[in-house]
């Protein structure tokens, strides 16, 4: 089968750093997507690793280690308006995403 | 304005009553999909679209249709819809499939 696990509850305080893991068992791999959600809303997509490393985009990064079946999203300066369920998502082939479970962040002042 | 809409964005129905939920992108994407929502279970995909006339199953695509006739529209079709398709659904389109644009969802109750 394909698995997505990542913890479905992170708490930190604003100003904070936190890091929301990802593994993945998939029968293919091209790339770990990280997608944001407020509330039921639209999901919007945060970042995407293809390659091991760390990618970089303002106050989020993400990391990917393919031969860990690993990756982490990192949020800094923690916000209020963090607060917010969040994706992982492997491409698998084709036009396939799939998601893990989510992530539901809550930022405490 | 770049979108995805999607219509319509609430649904109540009976078991059994085909109908269409709609999805268009203004931002000549060739790629769409739609995925289910439910609680504790993330987003699941039930097809994609990677071009005109191009259209795949993804990971839950029982009891649902697609087309893809035009590239800016991607229907999902319920032909006859049962209690468990309740859920929330996203249409999707993006330049690629790791980047996707969603809609603001539709929320569908099936009685």
């Amino acid at each position: 089968g394909q698995s997505l696990e990542q913890p479905s509850e992170v708490t930190a305080v604003e100003g904070a750093i936190v890091q929301i893991n990802c593994t993945y068992q998939t029968s293919g791999f091209y790339g770990l997507s990280w997608y944001q959600q407020h509330d039921g809303g639209a999901p919007t997509f945060l970042s995407y690793n293809a390659l091991d490393g760390l990618e970089e985009t303002g106050r989020f990064s993400s990391f990917l280690s393919r031969s860990d079946s690993y990756g982490y999203l990192l949020l800094q300066e923690l916000q209020m308006k963090d607060s917010a369920s969040y994706f992982c998502a492997v491409k698998t082939g084709g036009g396939k995403l799939i998601f893990g479970q989510g992530t539901e962040l809550s930022v405490k002042p | 304005e770049a979108q995805v809409t999607q219509n319509p964005r609430y649904l109540i129905t009976v078991t059994g009553k085909k109908l269409t939920v709609t999805c268009s992108q203004n931002m000549n994407h060739e790629y769409m999909s739609w995925y289910r929502q439910d609680p504790g279970l993330g987003l699941r995909q039930i097809y994609y679209s990677m071009n005109v006339e191009v259209t795949d199953k993804g990971d839950v695509p029982e009891g649902y249709k697609v087309s893809r006739k035009e590239k800016r529209n991607f229907p999902l079709i319920l032909e006859s819809p049962s209690p468990n398709q309740t859920s929330l659904y996203f249409c999707a389109s993006g330049s690629s499939s790791y980047e996707q644009y969603f809609g603001p969802g539709t929320r569908l109750t099936v009685t």
